[in-house]
């Protein structure tokens, strides 16, 4: 079955560093949705991306769809305190998503 | 507006009973969604709504799990004869017909002792 391999598991960075994470797919699809989910709480939509190579922002995220539909990035620039959470991506249309294991963030002051 | 709404946020139950979790979605929202978040994972795809009908119920895990959604808004998971196993994070989300925008709610911690 498809699946969706996301990493780093997690990272410790200091605030006001940036951030990259990334997702890789085993089968080619065609939209990457990346969410964060904040403790209590259900995941957020942060961004989606529907044509391979597409990059697209949202203030200090960037998200950019990988030319072989099979990956997708997720930057954060400048982190702050409440980019605390977990972030996922996410794969599907507008039926079932697909989501990797998660990417938790955690930022010093 | 308001969001996805889900009842009761924290639910403790014993080995072997029956359990009913509730999911308001957002108003005027044909699709519903049930998912399960186990520790450390992601949300996985339990079963899809579209209006009243179960359109995709392929990622329920056995027939101790359904859901239904008679009137095509809320929509009630009910889990049979509870494992341990079925100890989660059941989440629920909402969206237009046609787009892959899902709006989550904050989900139902059930503890099955």
């Amino acid at each position: 079955g498809q699946q969706l391999n996301q990493s780093p598991q997690s990272m410790f960075i200091q605030e006001g560093e940036d951030v990259s994470m990334n997702c890789t797919s085993s089968s080619i699809f065609n939209t990457w949705l990346w969410y964060k989910q904040d403790p209590g709480e259900g995941p957020v939509l942060l961004i989606a991306l529907y044509k391979a190579g597409e990059l697209t922002s949202n203030g200090r995220l960037t998200a950019q769809f990988g030319i072989t539909r099979k990956d997708s990035f997720l930057n954060i620039s400048a982190s702050i305190p409440s980019d605390v959470g977990i972030y996922f991506c996410a794969q599907g249309g507008s039926e079932k998503l697909v989501f990797g294991k998660g990417t938790k963030l955690t930022v010093n002051p | 507006g308001a969001g996805v709404s889900q009842t009761p946020s924290n639910k403790v139950t014993e080995k072997g009973k029956y359990v009913e979790l509730r999911c308001d979605p957002i108003s005027g929202h044909t699709a519903l969604y049930w998912y399960r978040q186990s520790l450390g994972q992601g949300p996985e795809f339990l079963i899809y709504f579209q209006g009243t009908g179960a359109a995709d119920d392929s990622g329920l895990p056995n027939d101790r799990f359904f859901a239904v959604r008679p009137e095509g808004s809320v929509s009630t998971l009910k889990i049979q004869r509870t494992e341990r196993g079925d100890s989660a994070v059941y989440l629920c989300a909402s969206g237009r017909e046609h787009t892959d925008t899902q709006y989550f709610g904050p989900g139902t911690r059930l503890t099955v002792l």
